[in-house]
């Protein structure tokens, strides 16, 4: 029973490279997220994907590029990493958007990536 | 546009001791109310919803209250044990802005004591 399985878990990078953290989900949910945790400032969202084939920004999409390969997959790129995007990156996904009445958006979180940029 | 303020941690409790996590929230349509619960390495966890005004969620002995008249969805507990030691997020989620995606608050540290 994965759920959201994100690689890698831990990631030291230098100043300038680029990476791509994977997420991927095995319950056949519509929507999926990025979001990046920071001390005190809780979760912020990154991306998001609606559906397959659509995806929008967030409150912090600057510096960041995301990939809807498939229903299952959605992909968080740096391209250039900075010491600011030194923090831990949380992939989750839902059955829906919150545009439908129930349970269908509850959200379900994988263990996260922590990412230092040096 | 929408928010959540949650009381600022850390708390600490003794084993047993009573647990309340103030939540209140600022939406302009009719949201949808939620904790999610973070245990040490872990992602989010869902631990209790409501979807509307005076609905109770309710699991593993945590408890919140819709409350539309205060804006407020306070987590209680009545005794806490050491396994609730954990970050406590509460979240919105509202239909008819924000393109219905969810947001958090800041998050309160619990930590509970033998």
């Amino acid at each position: 029973n994965a759920g959201v399985t994100q690689t890698p878990k831990f990631q030291v990078l230098k100043t300038g490279q680029s990476m791509t953290l994977q997420c991927a989900q095995d319950m056949n949910h519509n929507s999926m997220y990025w979001y990046r945790q920071d001390p005190g400032m809780g979760l912020r969202l990154i991306y998001y994907s609606a559906s397959e084939g659509t995806t929008d920004k967030g409150e912090v999409p600057n510096g960041y590029n995301v990939s809807r390969l498939n229903k299952r997959e959605f992909s968080l790129r740096l391209e250039s990493a900075a010491p600011s995007q030194t923090s831990v990156y949380f992939c989750a996904s839902s059955e829906e958007l919150a545009t439908s009445k129930g349970a269908k958006n509850i959200q379900y979180f994988g263990a996260g990536t922590r990412l230092s940029v040096l | 546009g929408d928010s959540v303020t949650q009381m600022e941690g850390p708390v600490t409790l003794s084993e047993e001791a009573f647990l309340t996590i103030n939540c209140t929230y600022t939406a302009t349509g009719y949201p949808s109310l939620f904790w999610y619960v973070q245990y040490p390495g872990e992602g989010l966890q869902l631990l209790l919803k409501a979807t509307k005004a005076d609905d109770k969620g309710s699991n593993k002995g945590f408890e919140a209250t819709y409350r539309k008249e205060t804006t407020s969805f306070h987590l209680e507990k009545g005794s806490v044990q050491v396994s609730d030691s954990a970050v406590y997020f509460c979240a919105l989620s509202d239909r008819l802005t924000n393109a219905g995606k969810s947001t958090f608050g800041d998050g309160t540290t619990l930590t509970v004591k033998p």
